[in-house]
C-alpha cells in the first residue's frame, strides 16, 4: 500500500496564475480532505469531498476549488495566485468518519 | 468557533527525560482528537488518535490523554531520544466527523 501520494512535491510559481495540486488516497478511503499550512502554523482546512461531492469547507475564497474523481483522487486548483497562497498544501484520506492519514505535502512557492 | 492551543511553543530537554505537551480546545464537543508528528518540511505522521468516549491511548513511549470536560488533551513522551526531535501538533474533530483544528504544534527538540 502507497499511501496518501501527492504530486508535484515542489511548485514555483507566479502571481496571478493558476496551480492544480494532485491527491492520491490511501487504499481503501473514500474521504479526501485538504489542507494549507503556512510556515509555523497549524494546517488550516481548505474543503473536504466525498462521493464527488465538496462535503465541508473552510475559510478559504473561491479562488480555491476543488475536484474528486470516481477512484477518490482529488485535485486542489489555486486561480489568481497571491504572495500569500505560498505554503505546504496537504491531503488526507480516511475512510468515512476514521483516521486520516496525510501525504507528503505539495511546497507551493509563489513569486 | 473551534480553537485548539498547544503550549509551550518550543522545548527543549536532554535525553532521556521524560516530557508533557500540552494540548487545549474551546469546544468540548469534539469527535475525535489527534495527536501528529512533523519533521521539517515534511507530511504529518499520525501517532495516537483518541476517540471522544475514550480517556488515553497508548503507542510504545507515548501516551495520550483526553478530558473532554476540561478541553485538554496531553502527549506524554517518556525516556525522549534525539530521534523524537520534531514539530508535534494535536487536532480536533467536530461531531459530523468534518474538518479538522489543528494547533500550531510544539516544537520539541531533544539534545543527546
Amino acid at each position: 500500500d502507497a499511501g496518501v501520494t501527492q504530486s508535484p512535491t515542489h511548485l514555483i510559481k507566479t502571481r496571478g496564475q493558476q496551480v492544480t495540486l494532485r491527491c492520491s488516497p490511501k487504499s481503501g478511503h473514500d474521504t479526501v480532505s485538504w489542507y494549507q499550512q503556512a510556515l509555523g502554523q497549524g494546517p488550516q482546512f481548505i474543503f473536504q469531498y466525498y462521493e464527488e461531492e465538496e462535503r465541508q469547507r473552510g475559510n478559504f475564497p473561491d479562488r480555491f476549488s476543488g475536484h474528486q474523481f470516481p477512484n477518490y483522487s482529488s485535485e486542489l486548483n489555486v486561480n489568481a495566485l497571491l504572495l500569500g497562497d505560498s505554503a505546504l498544501y496537504l491531503c488526507a484520506s480516511s475512510y468515512s468518519t476514521d483516521t486520516q492519514y496525510f501525504g507528503p505535502g505539495t511546497r507551493l512557492t509563489v513569486l | 468557533k473551534q480553537e485548539v492551543t498547544q503550549i509551550p511553543a518550543a522545548l527543549s530537554v536532554p535525553e532521556g527525560e521524560n516530557l508533557v505537551l500540552n494540548c487545549s480546545f474551546t469546544d468540548s464537543a469534539i469527535y475525535n482528537l489527534q495527536w501528529f508528528r512533523q519533521d521539517p518540511g515534511k507530511g504529518l505522521t499520525s501517532l495516537l488518535l483518541i476517540q471522544s468516549s475514550q480517556r488515553e491511548q497508548t503507542s510504545g513511549r507515548l501516551n495520550a490523554s483526553l478530558d473532554k470536560s476540561s478541553g485538554r488533551s496531553t502527549l506524554y513522551i517518556a525516556a525522549s531520544q534525539p530521534g523524537d526531535s520534531a514539530t508535534y501538533l494535536c487536532a480536533v474533530g467536530p461531531p459530523n466527523a468534518g474538518k479538522s483544528t489543528f494547533g500550531d504544534g510544539t516544537t520539541l527538540t531533544v539534545k543527546p
